[in-house]
């Protein structure tokens, strides 16, 4: 069965600082995985999308990495500003023919104090 | 560019009862996905439809059935609801499909089902 683990399951930190979500999965076949922020009350907004061959997507400050052998996955926000307080959600995609079907991690909340 | 966009916003039904619920796309976009968010199991993946055709299922009873139309609007219909279908549905669209296609979504439905 294709799972996404994500970690930790919330977070704290003080504003400017950096910070690295994790996410575990193990979906086959493989076919993208995706970062996804998602404010209270509103649908997730795209940060990074990463195939199979990229190691490391940026967006800003934020910085996704993707390591296929072990299947894992990370999302690093640096300088932390009060608006990224958000649910960041991980999502991998399998691929069978011309299917895609996104297994959801049950994401991360972060959250920024001044 | 106008956003996706979803109505209604909020909804309450009552056990027994059917829902439709509406979901315009971006323009241009051929794809339109839907997804169920709880806070229990998080965000799943319902189904996909491509040019009128649904390309992709989840793993979701037959209560759950969707359409989409040439203009690539696309309905969601939940019959004989229940209890545990109170949620936030979700829609996202994108050029083609759920592959390597940047995904936007809209604000979602909030349904309660009492």
């Amino acid at each position: 069965k294709n799972q996404v683990e994500q970690s930790p399951q919330s977070l704290i930190i003080l504003e400017g600082k950096n910070c690295t979500l994790q996410c575990n999965y193990t979906v086959s076949p493989f076919s993208n995985l995706r970062w996804y922020k998602q404010d209270t009350g509103r649908g997730p907004v795209s940060l990074t999308i990463m195939t199979f061959s990229e190691n490391t997507k940026s967006n800003g400050r934020y910085t996704a990495t993707l390591d296929a052998d072990t299947k894992q996955s990370s999302l690093h926000i640096t300088a932390s500003q009060l608006s990224d307080s958000a649910s960041y959600i991980c999502v991998v995609s399998a691929q069978t023919g011309g299917s895609y079907i996104p297994t959801f991690g049950r994401g991360t909340s972060l959250i920024v104090h001044p | 560019k106008a956003g996706v966009t979803q109505t209604p916003r909020y909804l309450i039904k009552t056990r027994g009862q059917q829902v439709t619920l509406s979901c315009s796309p971006i323009s241009g976009h051929r794809s339109v996905s839907w997804y169920q968010q709880t806070p229990g199991q998080g965000l799943q993946f319902l189904f996909e439809y491509f040019s009128e055709t649904q390309r992709n299922k989840g793993n979701f009873p037959g209560r759950f059935s969707g359409r989409q139309f040439s203009n690539s609007r696309s309905e969601m219909n939940v019959s004989t609801l229940e209890l545990g279908d109170s949620a936030l549905y979700l829609c996202a669209s994108s050029l083609s499909g759920t592959g390597t296609h940047e995904q936007y979504f809209g604000p979602g439905t909030r349904l309660t089902v009492t």
